[in-house]
């Protein structure tokens, strides 16, 4: 079965630091993967995407993504963030050859401290 | 705004009680999703519906009880809930399902159930 980790539940960082939260899923096969935010009191929106071609996808805010194949990791990345980004982040992967199901990370929360 | 909306954005509910969640959807897309969010836990995929047929029913109890009359519109109809059951329900859309590049996902801002 597929599954989705992300391995900190929990990130404070200050303003301007640079940041990067892990994920990595486990599927054998061709996938689409995606980060998701929500920020508080809001509902979850599409940070970035990944169905082909380069592997390092660009999203909203400054965000960015790599997609490792080898080691079954797309992990999100930021140079500096700001206040604004405090939210949780989710990681989600859907397996191109079985089904439409959106498979999700627990979710990591960010705190970014001014 | 994602085109999705979802009503009510709060709900408080005694375990006897019936109610009703409702999401509709602006994009004109064909599949609709109930998800279940709880604290700490990942997203859990509760229904499927394409072309207003159901196609998922991830092992929800049955106390739970969806309804898609046409592809805009998504229902899941509550009765005799449990305190476990408090989370926040989330509605998406997308415009088809399947593995390709058009299973994006959009979502709801979710309805905050509370039972008591």
């Amino acid at each position: 079965a597929q599954s989705v980790s992300q391995h900190n539940h929990h990130v404070i960082l200050s303003e301007a630091a640079s940041l990067e939260l892990g994920c990595n899923y486990s599927y054998g096969g061709t996938v689409n993967l995606f980060w998701y935010v929500q920020y508080p009191g809001q509902h979850l929106q599409l940070l970035l995407k990944y169905f082909s071609g380069d592997p390092l996808v660009k999203g909203i805010k400054g965000f960015e993504a790599e997609f490792i194949k080898s080691k079954f990791s797309f992990n999100l990345r930021k140079p500096s963030v700001q206040w604004s980004d405090t939210a949780e982040y989710f990681c989600a992967v859907n397996a191109v050859d079985s089904s439409y199901k959106l498979i999700f990370g627990s979710g990591t929360r960010l705190l970014v401290r001014p | 705004e994602t085109g999705v909306t979802q009503t009510p954005r709060h709900l408080v509910m005694g375990m006897t009680n019936k109610k009703s969640l409702k999401c509709e959807q602006h994009l004109g897309h064909n599949a609709m999703y109930w998800y279940k969010q709880s604290a700490k836990k990942p997203l859990e995929l509760m229904f499927v519906y394409n072309f207003k047929e159901q196609t998922e029913n991830n092992s929800v109890p049955s106390r739970f009880s969806p309804e898609c009359p046409n592809s805009s519109h998504l229902f899941l109809h509550l009765h005799t809930l449990q305190p476990e059951d408090s989370a926040l329900y989330l509605c998406a859309s997308s415009q088809e399902m399947g593995g390709g590049s058009y299973n994006e996902q959009f979502f709801g801002p979710g309805t905050r159930l509370t039972v008591l």
